[in-house]
């Protein structure tokens, strides 16, 4: 069965980063792109972009552009986020999804940006 | 960006009640048109997508529909179990944008 696995919650001081992991299984992981969600109370769900797991391309919303940086590991089929530069703004829940439209998402992953 | 107006926020229904939440977009957006359900403290799933088209394991009771730029999701008769968040995603352009979500409880 398709199964996202991500990475265990973070701490992070504002201006440092995070890597967040998403380790897929149950399927061709470079047939299909790996999407980034972010989500938060008030902003509610907001697509970062994607990555091509087969070509390591990339498409960012230009609103995080600068801020969040997508990569992979073909040859252990997990996808990365690195975050920078954090600020308080960047506190959210973070999900990785399978494919441009998300059939199946991980159980995301909770940033705290806290001094 | 393509702005996904969704409503309404919220609502209550009563279960075996005919439940219609709809999206309007901003521009044309075709068919492409998913809807999830998110539930609390879980991730979101994806119920709907091509608009139309109910994704794998998803109860028959659930359906999607569209005329012009309004998109519906339609519970046909409520359970206990599909009180949760519902959301829209456009993904005709990039970047794409959800629906702000409809919180559906039980009157």
């Amino acid at each position: 069965q398709v199964q996202l696995q991500q990475s265990g919650a973070e701490l992070a001081k504002p201006g440092s980063s995070v890597k967040i992991s998403c380790k897929a299984s149950g399927y061709t992981f470079t047939s299909y792109y790996i999407s980034w969600i972010k989500q938060t109370t008030g902003q509610g769900l907001e697509y970062i972009g994607y990555i091509n797991t087969g070509s390591g391309g990339t498409n960012y919303n230009e609103k995080f552009k600068g801020k969040a940086t997508l990569t992979v590991d073909k040859s252990s089929s997990t996808a990365f986020m690195q975050l920078s530069s954090l600020t308080p703004d960047d506190s959210a829940v973070y999900y990785c999804a399978k494919g441009a439209t998300g059939d199946y998402w991980g159980q995301g992953v909770m940033v705290t940006v806290s001094s | 960006d393509i702005q996904m107006t969704q409503s309404p926020s919220s609502m209550s229904a009563s279960l075996g009640d005919r439940v219609t939440i709809t999206c309007r977009a901003s521009q044309d957006i075709g068919n492409y048109l998913s809807w999830f359900q998110q539930k609390p403290g879980k991730s979101p799933r994806r119920m709907i997508y091509g608009a139309t088209n109910l994704a794998a394991g998803v109860p028959s009771r659930f359906s999607g529909s569209r005329s012009g730029s309004d998109y519906s999701l339609t519970i046909s008769s409520l359970e206990s179990e599909d009180m949760a968040i519902y959301y829209c995603l456009q993904s005709i352009q990039y970047p794409y944008t959800f629906g702000a979500g409809t919180k559906l409880e039980l009157k």
